[in-house]
């Protein structure tokens, strides 16, 4: 089945540690998307890229890093520098300028 | 710089009742918009799309909304609710460079 798979969907960190969500997609699409959501908030934009080997800092990027060394996979790094990360984290893919395709998401919790 | 602003943070109905649910956004250039809805601990999944044409778009499950670009509006409308629609429902425009963003979201919550 063609889809964006997610793992893991639960991850729990110890403070000072950084994890890596995983995102992968073989829907052949362009754009690959990481969003955070709190409750209330809606969904906040942390990276995006449109083209493998390039991406760029969303609306709250500070704490996050990720690559697109591969069309299919874009991970994201939720560093130690990242005050607050415990959140629900989706990830989305998109062929150019329509609508985006959304992972089932990883709830990140700190204990 | 693109912003999405969903109007209502909460939006009760009763079943069978027909529901709004408002949408405005912000944009230098002409937009694509979008309705996602989102059951709990789940991704998002599509309602609807306007990317060009008609300014009457039609969705699933019986929803649908109607852009304006004047009021640069994008209100999601249902005429009868039911339970099974209860969920949050996002607001979303892609406007330039595939950057997708989106509004901060609105519960629908239907009462029997």
């Amino acid at each position: 089945d063609g889809g964006i798979t997610q793992s893991p969907k639960y991850l729990f960190r110890k403070e000072g540690q950084n994890v890596t969500l995983s995102c992968e997609q073989n829907l052949n699409h362009d754009a690959m998307y990481w969003y955070r959501q709190d409750p209330g908030q809606g969904l906040r934009l942390i990276y995006y890229s449109q083209i493998v080997n390039d991406f760029q800092k969303g609306d709250i990027a500070e704490g996050y890093s990720v690559s697109r060394e591969k069309k299919e996979s874009f991970p994201l790094t939720v560093t130690s520098a990242q005050k607050n990360p415990t959140a629900f984290y989706l990830c989305a893919s998109s062929p150019r300028r329509t609508e985006a395709f959304f992972g089932q998401g990883t709830r990140l919790t700190v204990v | 710089a693109q912003s999405v602003t969903q109007l209502d943070s909460q939006v009760p109905v009763f079943e069978e009742a027909p529901v709004e649910l408002r949408c405005n956004y912000s944009s230098s250039v002409s937009v694509y918009l979008f309705w996602y809805v989102q059951y709990p601990n789940q991704g998002l999944q599509l309602l609807l799309k306007y990317l060009s044409g008609s300014t009457l778009v039609k969705g699933i499950n019986g929803f649908e909304a109607e852009f304006n670009k004047s009021q640069t509006s994008f209100h999601l409308r249902k005429p009868s609710v039911h339970i099974s629609d209860t969920a949050e429902y996002f607001c979303a425009v892609n406007s330039s460079a595939s950057k997708i963003i989106f509004g901060s979201g609105t519960r629908l919550s239907i009462r029997p």
